[in-house]
């Protein structure tokens, strides 16, 4: 049971460049949802999504893009990078039943740096 | 409006003394699950322990408890103990029974045990 995974653990963009970050998770989690982590901030919602096929805008969607076509995964796509994008990118799932008392499980981690 | 606040940036604490990181919310749905996580130097979100809004009770789970105070929007997280590997940042965060189940995190705490 691999849990959460996040492919690449590091990346350097340059200025521009178009890349996608892959997440994938083997629990048959509904929920799924990428969060950015930048020091003195904690983990701020990018995008999210409640089952395949849906998704939706967190708290700082721009110039990132998402889609869910299978329950298993949940890419997150960086379209033109920009310094500003420079973070550590989690993915997280989580099952819907439970409602609010289930954990979220997260990803190791995607550190990127945009040159 | 902040809804987790996190008011201690940096925390040193002796080994083997109880420490406690607090943590205020906000929030006008009666229903809601606070957690606490934890992030080692080697970066991954470690899940701690949950409480949830309707709990009577304080959670516990092994060296760690929730410090519950409805009335007071507080969930402040206590380590008995401390040991040299709970140097780590820990985060609070709260999700809200909406559609989403989006988690909300604090800014965090950079706890510190002295040998």
């Amino acid at each position: 049971n691999a849990g959460v995974t996040q492919t690449p653990k590091f990346q350097v963009l340059k200025t521009g460049q178009s890349m996608t970050l892959q997440c994938a998770q083997d629990m048959n989690h509904e929920y799924m949802s990428w969060y950015r982590q930048d020091p003195g901030m904690g983990l701020r919602l990018i995008h999210y999504s409640v089952g395949a096929g849906i998704t939706d805008q967190g708290e700082v969607p721009n110039g990132y893009n998402v889609s869910r076509s299978t329950t298993e995964d949940f890419p997150l796509r960086l379209l033109s990078a920009a310094p500003s994008q420079t973070s550590v990118y989690f993915c997280a799932s989580k099952l819907r039943t439970g409602g609010v008392n289930t954990e979220a499980f997260f990803g190791q981690g995607t550190r990127l740096t945009v040159v | 409006a902040q809804k987790i606040t996190q008011t201690q940036p940096g925390m040193f604490v002796q080994e083997k003394e109880a420490v406690t990181l607090d943590c205020t919310y906000d929030t006008s749905d009666p229903s809601y699950g606070l957690f606490w996580y934890k992030q080692p130097s080697s970066g991954e979100m470690i899940f701690l322990i949950y409480q949830g809004s309707y709990d009577q009770q304080n959670a516990t789970e092994g060296r760690y408890s929730l410090n519950f105070q409805k009335a007071r929007k507080s969930a402040n997280l206590v380590i008995s103990a401390s040991q040299l590997g709970d140097s780590a940042m820990y985060f609070c965060a709260m999700r809200e029974w909406d559609g989403a189940q989006k988690l909300v995190f604090g800014q965090g705490t950079r706890l510190t045990i002295n040998p």
